[in-house]
């Protein structure tokens, strides 16, 4: 069974689109997170919820929005999509969020905005 | 803020220990970690090392951290091809609450067959 798992793998899409990523975890962790990793596989994190509630957000532009209808899913709506916002997602979970926790990252969704 | 900063590329020989290291600014990172990530996928935790300790081996991975330099390696001992990947460094400050892990940018091990 795959523990944290996202859709779309890949997502093309023209400027000015607005799209969504979906994400879902089956470890019943509380925690979730958004990172984006860039062509030069830097990683950063961009939102963080746990239990449904957002506990970290980094400096993003609020054309990304993040929603968790429940702990077990962290979606992530990006409107008026811009060639910047090409590179790849990923969603991870942890078990609570705080202290020495694994984070599970799910495939990665590869978007790219031309 | 935080910065993980960690060489680029590496390259090895099969059967050769690799060696990748990590600078890291935070002063009250009190938990470190390596991850791995493989081509077209997601991150996966190697090991962690509370900041408490100067050492940690786990079968083929040993990791050294120097807190008063604020250095971590990681040395992969008789690299085999499938370890080439990607090789995160990561901290948290470890302060109570919910944690920002800030990953470095990251190490490319090419192991030569």
């Amino acid at each position: 069974d795959t523990a944290v798992s996202q859709t779309p793998k890949y997502l093309v899409t023209q400027m000015g689109n607005d799209k969504s990523i979906k994400c879902e975890q089956n470890l019943g962790h509380d925690t979730m997170y958004w990172y984006k990793q860039d062509s030069k596989k830097f990683l950063k994190i961009m939102f963080s919820y746990n239990n449904k509630e957002l506990i970290i957000n980094e400096t993003v532009p609020n054309r990304f929005s993040p929603k968790s209808p429940d702990k077990a899913h962290l979606n992530l709506h990006i409107n008026s999509l811009e060639l910047g916002d090409s590179a790849v997602y990923f969603c991870a979970s942890s078990r609570t969020g705080a202290g020495v926790e694994t984070q599970y990252f799910g495939p990665g969704t590869r978007l790219l905005v031309l | 803020g935080e910065d993980v900063e960690q060489s680029l590329f590496l390259s090895v020989r099969e059967g050769d220990s690799s060696v990748i290291n990590c600078t890291y600014t935070d002063s009250s990172s009190t938990y470190l970690y390596w991850y791995k990530q493989e081509p077209g996928a997601g991150l996966q935790l190697l090991t962690y090392i509370f900041s408490n300790m100067d050492m940690k081996q786990d079968q083929r991975l040993t990791v050294l951290l120097n807190k008063k330099d604020k250095h971590l390696s990681l040395r992969i001992a008789d690299t085999q091809t499938g370890d080439s990947a990607i090789y995160f460094c990561a901290e948290t400050p470890g302060s109570g609450g919910y944690q920002k892990v800030t990953f470095g940018t990251g190490t490319k091990l090419q192991v030569i067959p």
